[in-house]
């Protein structure tokens, strides 16, 4: 498809399991961004990547949060070690210019923590 | 640091009359300023944003905004909305220094058009 993909679009898992989270960007888009999304707030910072390093990753909230994206394209959000407090939607942007705001976003990952 | 504050998280509003969605922001550094819509089940996308020059910013589907120095403001503004525009809409800020891309976005206005 032509947008960005995630996946899964749903996950419920137990406190304490591992999570892996994927987002395939738009073909060419060299930047890409994971932003969580709470209950009745906006979307937070995590991380941004230019290319295969990440750029800034000031919003990861600690050390069980970690991303990749190896080849400068698919990214995987991962969170060991899951909390309550970890459950939120994921989003996944990509954008093709860094200074021009305009980012791509997918429809996110709806993470539950039991 | 940036922080956006959206004081309306619902506004009701019959067909065809106009609406403000209120938005004032926060930061000791000159900012890029943004509107992004999230319609029922789908991604966030790009309503307008403001970089620089004419205050006034006109977006897709009829909305346009203001950028308001003084005030520090971007209220988003339709003179007659449809059904189709229910909705929530979330104004975002960016740090022109640090590169245009990292959002810092306010919590949101559901905005529900009624008949």
């Amino acid at each position: 498809g032509a947008g960005v993909s995630q996946t899964p679009s749903n996950k419920v898992t137990e406190k304490g399991k591992y999570v892996e989270l994927r987002c395939d960007p738009i073909s060419g888009h060299t930047a890409l961004y994971w932003y969580r999304q709470s209950l009745g707030q906006g979307p937070e910072f995590l991380i941004y990547f230019q290319g295969t390093g990440a750029a800034d990753d000031s919003g990861l909230p600690n050390d069980r949060f970690f991303a990749v994206r190896p080849e400068g394209s698919v990214s995987t959000l991962k969170i060991q070690r899951t909390e309550r407090g970890d459950s939120a939607v994921y989003l996944c942007a990509s954008s093709l210019n860094r200074d021009t705001g305009e980012l791509f976003f997918g429809e996110g990952s709806r993470l539950t923590v039991l | 640091a940036q922080s956006v504050t959206q004081l309306d998280s619902q506004v009701p509003v019959f067909e065809e009359a106009p609406v403000e969605l209120r938005c004032n922001y926060s930061s000791s550094v000159s900012v890029y300023l943004f509107w992004y819509v999230q319609y029922p089940n789908q991604g966030l996308q790009l309503l307008l944003k403001y970089l620089s020059g004419s205050t006034l910013v006109k977006g897709i589907n009829g909305f346009e905004a203001e950028f308001n120095k003084s005030q520090t403001s971007f209220h988003l503004r339709k003179p007659s909305v449809h059904i189709s525009d229910t909705a929530e809409y979330f104004c975002a800020v960016s740090d022109m220094s640090g590169g245009g891309n990292k959002l810092t976005f306010g919590t949101g206005t559901q905005l529900k058009v009624e008949l």
